[in-house]
């Protein structure tokens, strides 16, 4: 398997529920992120991780909780959700997280984003 | 003012059209920049780097203005599948390589 893959592609949980998001890529980048993108608002960068180590945390409520086991996994948990949480949660990866020179023309790849729906 | 900013359009132009896309940035240091191309339900793409110096990928050219801080894609002849939502994305390089997405500017190409 190539590129970025996000599991599950759609999840429906209620606000008491704890689920897990996934992501694995498979391009031997080292640095992995979570974005979020609601209906009609730009993509909003969640978390940052360079090498399993994060780097960046965007002030983002601690119902989210991220979790970076190595370079080429990474998840998101999730916990007591509120429905404004219902969004497409795209996973990105990227050669390096601190890129010099021409590195950093190269972007991001994304995962096909998973679908969450919290009722 | 929002760190990357986009006209949301609709954009609605015949096929063989040319038509051209502005973004402003808010953060003069920011270092790279990208267009994307985003379909309906789908995740973001790479559709190209913009360069100082503008660069051409085809029917698509994408010019930066440091000092307006504004870049710019340009879709020459236009196809239907160029239909999508394009996304001006900023690196402000103030720590680790973080992308700044602007809302996009959708693009609808009629027959």
């Amino acid at each position: 398997e190539t590129g970025v893959t996000q599991t599950p592609r759609h999840l429906v949980m209620g606000m008491t529920n704890k689920k897990s998001l996934k992501c694995e890529q498979h391009l031997g980048h080292n640095a992995m992120y979570w974005y979020k993108q609601s209906a009609k608002k730009p993509l909003e960068l969640m978390f940052v991780y360079s090498l399993e180590e994060r780097v960046e945390n965007n002030s983002v409520p601690s119902r989210f909780s991220p979790e970076c086991p190595n370079s080429s996994h990474l998840f998101l948990h999730l916990h007591t959700l509120q429905p404004e949480d219902s969004a497409l949660y795209l996973c990105a990866s990227s050669r390096t997280a601190f890129p010099a020179g021409l590195e950093a023309d190269y972007g991001y790849t994304f995962g096909s984003g998973t679908r969450l729906t919290v009722v | 003012r929002k760190e990357v900013e986009q006209d949301p359009g609709p954009f609605n132009v015949p096929e063989g059209a040319t038509v051209a896309f502005n973004c402003t940035y808010s953060n003069s240091a920011s270092q790279s920049f990208f267009w994307y191309r985003q379909d309906c339900r789908k995740e973001p793409k790479l559709l190209m780097s913009v360069y100082s110096s503008g660069n051409e990928d085809g029917r698509f050219t994408a010019q930066l203005n440091r000092a307006s801080q504004y870049i710019s894609l340009l879709i020459r002849d236009s196809k239907l599948s160029d239909s999508a939502t394009y996304l001006c994305v900023v690196n402000p390089m103030d720590s680790s390589y973080k992308l700044i997405f602007g809302s996009g500017t959708r693009l609808l190409v009629r027959p």
